[in-house]
């Protein structure tokens, strides 16, 4: 089993919708990420948090919306979101920056009518 | 474009057998990388990493050779078991600008008994 947990597992939302994705670890790591992944195609970095402050965002758009309210959680807000927004986003954490493992919860599958 | 690939996008073994999994990287400052088994249904699970210090490291039953001269990273499974099926995405830390972890494409290795 994940030490990253990510809540919910599906999510079905229509493009007005507002929804939040939510990740948990426990394992005292201080960086924390978002990744979005489509059908067949590798892990792509969205966010990254430092420490509880953002420190990469990958010009991503502002329809998606990260959220660390301590350094155990981190949301994701989504807000308006398009068919191509499709697809599963994952979670992960590492003990303090990029250079050590980054583990990874199973995802939120998200589908957008 | 991606700075980490892979030669083969598919490969099948027999049971039993060893796997060789390949990555070539573009970027020879790369200093850190990172194997991910990834099971249907399952975020990316870490397998074993190596920093360009080294040219070989040992984990339980796998090994990644990293070869800075040529820029080619592999992941060697040892008596592959239908458990080992799955994708597996070599990765790496970028270090220009703000360091990412980026993923090569994936190589789908399936098992057959």
């Amino acid at each position: 089993d994940t030490e990253v947990t990510q809540t919910p597992k599906h999510l079905v939302m229509g493009m007005t919708n507002k929804k939040s994705l939510k990740c948990e670890q426990h394992m005292g790591h201080r960086a924390m990420y978002w990744y979005k992944q489509k059908a067949k195609k590798p892990p792509e970095l969205m966010f990254v948090y430092s420490y509880e402050k953002l420190s990469i965002n990958e010009s991503v758009p502002s329809r998606f919306s990260p959220e660390c309210p301590n350094s155990s959680l981190l949301n994701l807000h989504l807000h308006a979101l398009q068919p191509e927004d499709s697809a599963l986003y994952l979670c992960a954490s590492s003990l303090a920056g990029m250079r050590q493992p980054q583990h990874f919860g199973d995802g939120t599958r998200l589908s957008i009518l | 474009g991606e700075s980490v690939g892979l030669h083969l996008p598919t490969l099948s073994v027999q049971e039993g057998d060893n796997s060789i999994i390949n990555c070539a990287y573009s970027n020879s400052a790369s200093d850190y990388f990172i194997w991910y088994k990834q099971e249907s249904g399952k975020g990316p699970q870490f397998i074993i990493d190596i920093r360009s210090n080294m040219d070989k490291r040992q984990g339980q039953r796998v090994t990644v050779l990293l070869n800075k001269t040529v820029k080619h990273l592999s992941l060697q499974i040892a008596a592959t078991q239908p458990g080992d099926s799955a994708v597996y995405f070599c990765a790496e830390i970028l270090i220009q600008g703000a360091q990412k972890l980026v993923f090569g494409q994936g190589t789908r290795l399936t098992i057959n008994p």
